[in-house]
Parts: structure tokens; C-alpha cells; sequence
């Protein structure tokens, strides 16, 4: 079967750094998504990893080993506006995307 | 700015009654999307289209039907609603080609509690 997997819940301090990690299994590969959900609104569009390797986007940055079927999410310089769920997703060989069921990101000041 | 909106945010009925969920994308958007989402679980995959009045089942199609009758609009039914239907729904939109893989625009969710 297919299968995402990430942590539950983790917790940071304003200022620090957090990596929030997710292995994958699935019937091919064709991306890998990363999305940040605030309670009670809609995920919106953090980043995307089709090669292996590091993609950086100001103080957030992704990245991707295919060989390993891991990603990771790595957050700087903490805010407490980035409380929320980040979701993980994997584009498989048919184009459909698989979700992880999200890791909620606590912000302590 | 794309614009998915859902026709209601908060949403309560009773067992056995039909519901429809609309959806509209201001984008002309090819590809839309209906998910639900449970606690602990990822979002899963109800039904997609990718062109006007096609549709093709995800991975939860038990219950629900859809129907896409214009470009910008995909309505979710629930024909018989029952209480494991109580969830929140999110509609998602995306361009159609090689585009239309790299990114999905939510709208905001129709959160239904079915008594």
C-alpha cells in the first residue's frame, strides 16, 4: 500500500530552527509537496521537490533524497505566525497525490 | 490571486437528508478536487475532474456523487447523508498540463455535522 509518514505533533521556540521530517512509500514518484495549514483554513502551497537535493525559499527549505523516499521541511528563524499543520504529500506514478495526515507545529515564545 | 470559495463554511444536517457542497474556481482552472479531511488521517481523495461534465473516482467515492456542468463550478452530493460523513470538505482547484501538477488552490472547507 501507500503510505506517508510524519510526525504527529513537535514543538520549537520563536527564533530557533525546526526540521519536520516525512519517509513516503507509494506506487512511484513523480513530487513531493509540502502545504502549511492554519486551524480552520485551507493548506496553501509551501514548496515542491521533483530532484533530490535542498530547495531553499526564504526561511523555509525543503529537501528531497528519492533513494531514501524522505523529505524534510526545514523552518528558520521561528515566528509564532508559523503555528500550524504542515502537510506532506507525494505525487505518485499516476499523478494523484498521496497526503501525510500532517505534523502540527507548536511555536512557544 | 486564484480564488477557490466553497458555498458554505459551517454546514449541519440530518441523517438520510441529500447535501450539495459547491465549489467555484475563478481561474479557469481545468482540474478540480474534492477532499475530506479527519483527524489523524491525510486528506483523502473523494472525486476529481478534469474537464467539464468528466469525472473520475478517488479514493473514497463510496456515498458521494459530483457533478461538473461548467468549467468553474464542481458540486459535491451526498445523496443520503449519514453520520460517518461528518467531516470537514475542501475543494481544490489546479491549471490542466504540465502545470496542473505542480500546485493545488484550496478553498477554505465546508466543515458538515450530520445528526
Amino acid at each position: 500500500g501507500q503510505n506517508i509518514d510524519q510526525p504527529t505533533e513537535m514543538t520549537a521556540t520563536e527564533g530557533a530552527i525546526v526540521q519536520i521530517n516525512c519517509t513516503y512509500q507509494t506506487s512511484g514518484f513523480n513530487g513531493l509537496f509540502w502545504y502549511q495549514q492554519h486551524a480552520g483554513e485551507a493548506p496553501t502551497f509551501l514548496s515542491y521537490n521533483v530532484l533530490d537535493g535542498l530547495e531553499e525559499k526564504g526561511r523555509f527549505s525543503s529537501f528531497l533524497s528519492r533513494s531514501k523516499g524522505y523529505s524534510y521541511l526545514l523552518l528558520k528563524e521561528l515566528q509564532m505566525k508559523d503555528s500550524a499543520s504542515y502537510l506532506c504529500a507525494v505525487r505518485d506514478s499516476n499523478y494523484q497525490l498521496i497526503w501525510g495526515a500532517g505534523t502540527k507545529l507548536i511555536i512557544k515564545p | 490571486d486564484v480564488k477557490v470559495t466553497q458555498s458554505s463554511r459551517y454546514l449541519v444536517k440530518r441523517t438520510g437528508e441529500k447535501v450539495f457542497l459547491e465549489c467555484v474556481q475563478d481561474m479557469d482552472h481545468e482540474n478540480m478536487f474534492w477532499y475530506r479531511q479527519d483527524p489523524g488521517l491525510g486528506l483523502r481523495l473523494i472525486y476529481f475532474s478534469y474537464d467539464v461534465k468528466m469525472k473520475e473516482k478517488g479514493d473514497i467515492p463510496e456515498g458521494y456523487s459530483v457533478s461538473r456542468e461548467k468549467k468553474e463550478r464542481f458540486s459535491l452530493i451526498l445523496e443520503s447523508a449519514s453520520t460517518n460523513q461528518t467531516s470537514m470538505y475542501l475543494c481544490a482547484s489546479s491549471p490542466g498540463g504540465a502545470e496542473g501538477y505542480n500546485e493545488q488552490f484550496f478553498g477554505p472547507g465546508t466543515r458538515l455535522t450530520v445528526l
